[in-house]
């Protein structure tokens, strides 16, 4: 079966670092991406891990742990503008690329 | 940049009515999907399309759901004979099959249905 868990929501400072975590179980892991999500908009792709490690793209950074089942989405230097929900989904191994998807944690960024 | 559209952007319907949600994928891509987010709920997947049919539909696709990809651009969603609990955003997505991007999905804008 799949469950994918993060936290429902988390507020931080404009400025800061936020760290969102993420932790699934899933048979036949693939691979994991991180969706940007503003309110009534589609997801924007930000991030996939397929390997363990630490993926860094700007102001923003993705970390895998397969062992453990967990990942991370790091948002440093946050602006107001990063206030969004953040989809944490994975696939799995196979000819279906289809995303299998947590419920997100909505980040409140304040000034 | 080319961009995934889906039409219409908002639809009112009435319980037990057809409805076609539309979606011009980007002209390169292989891999078509369909997701629904109900309001305040995790996206789901309903639907895979490659090579002009079905890869993978999930439990929520039932007989009351099909897809089309009619003339080799427009990917359609239709929904038989809607229920309340249809009501939701639904999002197309494509997807490269190498390059890249090929693990990206990119995403339309939505449809928001709302079932009366």
């Amino acid at each position: 079966g799949q469950n994918i868990d993060q936290p429902t929501e988390m507020t931080a400072t404009e400025g800061a670092i936020v760290q969102i975590n993420c932790t699934y179980q899933t048979s036949g892991f693939n691979g994991l991406f991180w969706y940007q999500q503003h309110a009534g908009e589609a997801p924007t792709f930000l991030s996939y891990n397929v390997l363990d490690g630490l993926e860094e793209k700007g102001r923003f950074s993705s970390f895998l742990s397969r062992s453990k089942g967990y990942s991370y989405l790091l948002l440093k230097e946050l602006q107001m503008k990063d206030s969004a929900s953040y989809l944490c989904a994975v696939t799995r191994a196979g000819n279906n690329r289809k995303l299998i998807w947590g419920l997100g944690t909505s980040l409140a960024v304040n000034p | 940049e080319p961009e995934v559209t889906q039409t219409p952007s908002h639809q009112v319907t009435q319980m037990g009515q057809e409805v076609i949600l539309r979606c011009v994928p980007i002209s390169n891509h292989l891999y078509f999907y369909w997701y629904r987010q109900i309001l305040g709920q995790k996206v789901e997947f309903l639907v895979s399309f490659y090579n002009n049919e079905i890869s993978e539909k999930s439990e929520i696709f039932d007989d009351q759901f099909s897809v089309e990809r009619p003339d080799g651009s427009n990917f359609t969603l239709k929904i038989r004979s809607t229920k309340l609990e249809d009501s939701a955003m639904y999002f197309c997505a494509g997807q490269s099959r190498g390059g890249a991007n090929q693990y990206e999905q990119y995403f339309g804008p939505g449809t928001r249905l709302t079932v009366t």
